[in-house]
This record gives C-alpha cells, structure tokens and sequence, in this order.
C-alpha cells in the first residue's frame, strides 16, 4: 500500500544545531508539503513542492529550508534549531492543486 | 488576512448528534476540507465541499454556503472513538491550504 512516513518519530536538538527532518512518500504524488502544528494554531505551512526541482516557500518558512531531488522525498532542514522551533512537524503529499493531502505520522521536535 | 474560524472545545454525549461550525475569510475559494485528528496523531481526510449543498458520508455530513462564508460538519450516532480534533481548513485562490486551529470535541458516555 502507498504511504507517507516521517523519520525520526521524535527528536530532541540543542540550540544553534542543524536538524533535518526525513519525509518519504510512495503515492507518486507530485505536491508535498511541510507543516508545523503549535497548541492554538492551525496547522502553518513552512515550504512545499510542486515537483522536483521546485520548491517554495509557506507561511513561517524562516530558518527552515528544503529541496527536491526526486518525487519520493522532501527533507526538511533546520538551519541553526532554536527554542521556538520545539514543534510537532506533518510532512503531507497530494497528487494535484485541489486533491486531498494526506499526511505522514509526524515528527516531535525539542529543542533545548 | 485570511481567517478560519472554529469553536475551540465542544461535549457531546454518546448517541447523539452534534454540529462543528467553521466560518472562513479568505482570498479567493477553491473548496473546503474537513479533517480529524486524535491525539498525537496525524490529520485525516473527511470530506470535501466546493459546492454548496449538503455531502453525506455515512454518520458524518459536511455542508458549504459559499455565499456565507459558512461550513459545518455534522457528526450523528456519536461514539467514543469520535473524540477527536475536527479541523476546518479552505483552499485559497492559490490552491493553498487555510487551515482553522480545530476544534477538540469530547465526547461523554
């Protein structure tokens, strides 16, 4: 069965250190997108991709960077991790502007 | 700005029926997504809407006014197992995902 996984599950960085979140799809989706979801907001788009070689950035994509080598995957880098960054991360894939995302397990990061 | 908005927290007892509102303002409309979410878990699809009217999926209904700016989801013959995070998110005229902050129901036996 076609999935979306996430690695690691959970993460804990110190400060100032580079951190890169894995994100792996089998859907052959085109679209991937990377989230960030705090107590009291909605989900908040970081960067996504519409294929490979395109990426672009979301609504808080300071200090985080990702690229696009291949369809299947769409790491997510922290850049130098800082405290407000301690967050639980959703990596999502869709096949087109207006189908469905569906969303890998995610990632819980701390930064200390 | 673009804004969803949804009630934070909502109870409701086993059996009965209960609706999650959602009012968006965004820029430009492409549809709207319902999704779930248990706790420390990832979203799941729900339901789609980008016409008005009234889509019905077993136990769970979703409704759309575009003109209103206006959704609900409407969960019937509640169960334990819906005791969840229902979050409303819109599509804007970018085809970007709006999502509101969700609603955590409760559910009571």
């Amino acid at each position: 069965d076609a999935e979306i996984t996430q690695s690691p599950r959970h993460k804990i960085t110190e400060t100032g250190r580079q951190v890169t979140l894995a994100c792996h799809q089998t859907w052959n989706h085109n679209n991937m997108f990377w989230y960030r979801q705090d107590l009291g907001h909605g989900l908040r788009l970081i960067h996504y991709s519409y294929g490979v070689h395109d990426t672009n950035k979301g609504e808080v994509s300071d200090g985080y960077s990702v690229s696009r080598s291949n369809t299947e995957d769409l790491p997510l880098t922290l850049e130098s991790a800082a405290s407000s960054q301690t967050s639980v991360y959703f990596c999502a894939s869709s096949d087109s502007y207006q189908e469905t995302q569906y969303f890998g397990p995610g990632t819980r990061l701390l930064v200390l | 700005g673009q804004n969803i908005d949804q009630p934070t927290e909502m109870t409701a007892t086993e059996g009965a029926i209960v609706q999650i509102n959602c009012t968006y303002q965004t820029s430009g409309f492409n549809g709207l997504f319902w999704y779930q979410q248990h706790a420390g878990e990832a979203p799941t699809f729900l339901s789609y809407n980008v016409l008005d009217g009234l889509e019905e999926k077993g136990r769970f209904s979703s409704f759309l006014s575009r003109s209103k700016g206006y959704s609900y989801l409407l969960l019937k013959e509640l169960q334990m197992k819906d005791s969840a995070s229902y979050l409303c998110a819109v599509l804007d005229s970018n085809y970007q995902l709006i999502w509101g902050a969700g609603t955590k129901l409760i559910i009571k036996p």
